[in-house]
């Protein structure tokens, strides 16, 4: 069964603009990663947080983890056509490396 | 370099029929992993693999399902007495980790559609 919910569950918004997903998980969590999957490079590995970090940046992205909430949030700034896809959050625990994925946010940018 | 990589990218089998789901993954990657993605939804766990041993099944759905991985290498993933149930989408991931959790590299899977 998936551990995380993301929401929204469909996104669309104007390029240029901001888009934030959010991801929720269940259990105790050793790091956090987002995926983003499309038809044509299949899924790939976005960015990782590990529980003792709170906030992350990579280029474009920005990552928040509040393991009080158990909730995570990615924002992608100045969106691009490029970047519409569905995007996963996926957590694993202490002492096991497999990971438990969301339902996914499909993210749809409108040149 | 190479990435992971799947074979076959497509598999149409007769219910009933058994199947073999072949994976190469990054060299000198230690960890792979195998998850079953539906229509839709994320990709869930089946199983996975430090070098050549098993370490977790605890995904695979049910004993026709069964894994190896027995050079620490490539590794196969099969589907016996298949089911319309199966017809899914089975990735194949693998990390350099080793015990540690690190980013998953994902092959681009193999469509399996059971008629």
């Amino acid at each position: 069964s998936q551990q995380g919910e993301e929401d929204p569950q469909a996104l669309s918004i104007q390029e240029g603009e901001n888009a934030t997903m959010n991801c929720s998980y269940k259990t105790s969590i050793n790091n956090l990663q987002w995926y983003r999957q499309n038809s044509g490079r299949g899924l790939v590995h976005l960015i990782l947080i590990r529980s003792n970090e709170r906030e992350k940046h990579s280029g474009r992205l920005r990552v928040t983890l509040d393991t009080s909430k158990k909730s995570s949030s990615l924002l992608i700034t100045a969106s691009r056509a490029a970047d519409t896809a569905s995007y996963f959050c996926a957590s694993s625990n202490f002492g096991n490396e497999k990971l438990t994925f969301g339902t996914g946010t499909r993210l749809t940018i409108i040149p | 370099g190479a990435g992971v990589s799947q074979s076959p990218r497509y598999k149409v089998a007769k219910r009933g029929q058994d199947v073999a789901l072949r994976c190469d993954p990054i060299s000198g990657h230690v960890s792979l992993f195998w998850y079953q993605q539906a229509l839709g939804q994320g990709p869930e766990f089946l199983t996975y693999f430090q070098n050549e041993a098993q370490l977790d099944k605890s995904g695979l759905p049910s004993d026709r399902f069964f894994a190896e991985r027995p050079e620490g290498s490539v590794s196969t993933l099969k589907i016996q007495r298949t089911q319309q149930e199966d017809s899914a989408v089975y990735l194949c991931a693998s990390s350099l980790s080793g015990g540690r959790a690190y980013e998953q590299y994902f092959g681009p899977g193999t469509r399996l559609t059971v008629t």
